[in-house]
């Protein structure tokens, strides 16, 4: 596709449900990244893809968060029992690689609200 | 730990005001500094530095690296109500883009 596109745009659920947020990268780009903002916060890193690997997963909060990522393409975040600190936007982000010097392009996000 | 702060979070301007908005690090293994506007949801991408010194410019919008301070500023001049957004600077790691938190961005007409 032209960008990265990400969906649902908006989720509003119940505390203790579980919800899946996908992302579909640009054509041809390896790297994955997803990060999450708070109201009023800077992006805060979750994990990252380099194909179909995650080599750094150090930013997922707690076991509740999983993510992962088919091939090249789509990747998944699922969030199991959401929690209300769990309301933030969930950007997802994709680059041609992660070497140094590349420049991350992001979807407009997932705005989650768990009430 | 790696971090970077910008300041000052938040600015309230008239149109047609200079502004500089701040970014300091604290980072191993630097590769680049980039910043981004972001307006709804989406960053888009505004520069990438990676050399000490040599300004980067794009309309009015300008920015400078200075590795001997561990900084950057971005510079917006004659603001438009257009500017008014969140600008976020991030360090290129070795694997990943770390955040700031964000400098806030009003332009009053």
């Amino acid at each position: 596709g032209a960008g990265v596109s990400q969906s649902p745009s908006n989720k509003v659920t119940e505390k203790g449900k579980d919800v899946e947020l996908r992302c579909d990268p640009i054509s041809g780009h390896t790297a994955l990244y997803w990060y999450r903002q708070r109201l009023g916060q800077g992006l805060e890193f979750l994990i990252y893809f380099q194909g179909n690997s995650a080599p750094d997963k150090s930013g997922l909060p707690s076991d509740r968060f999983s993510a992962e990522r088919t091939g090249e393409s789509v990747s998944t975040l699922t969030i199991q029992r959401t929690q209300q600190e769990d309301s933030a936007v969930y950007l997802c982000a994709s680059s041609p690689r992660t070497a140094v010097r590349e420049k991350l392009f992001f979807g407009s996000g997932t705005q989650l609200s768990v009430l | 730990e790696d971090k970077v702060v910008q300041s000052p979070l938040s600015l309230v301007v008239h149109e047609g005001d200079t502004v500089t908005l701040n970014c300091s690090y604290e980072v191993t293994n630097f590769r680049s500094l980039l910043w981004y506007k972001q307006e709804k949801k989406a960053p888009t991408f505004l520069f990438m530095l990676t050399s000490s010194g040599i300004e980067k410019k794009s309309g009015r919008l300008s920015s400078i690296l200075d590795k001997k301070e561990l900084s950057s500023i971005l510079n917006i001049t004659a603001t438009q109500t257009g500017d008014s957004a969140i600008y976020l600077c991030a360090y290129q790691g070795a694997q990943k883009l770390v955040f700031g938190q964000g400098t806030r961005l009003t332009i009053n007409p």
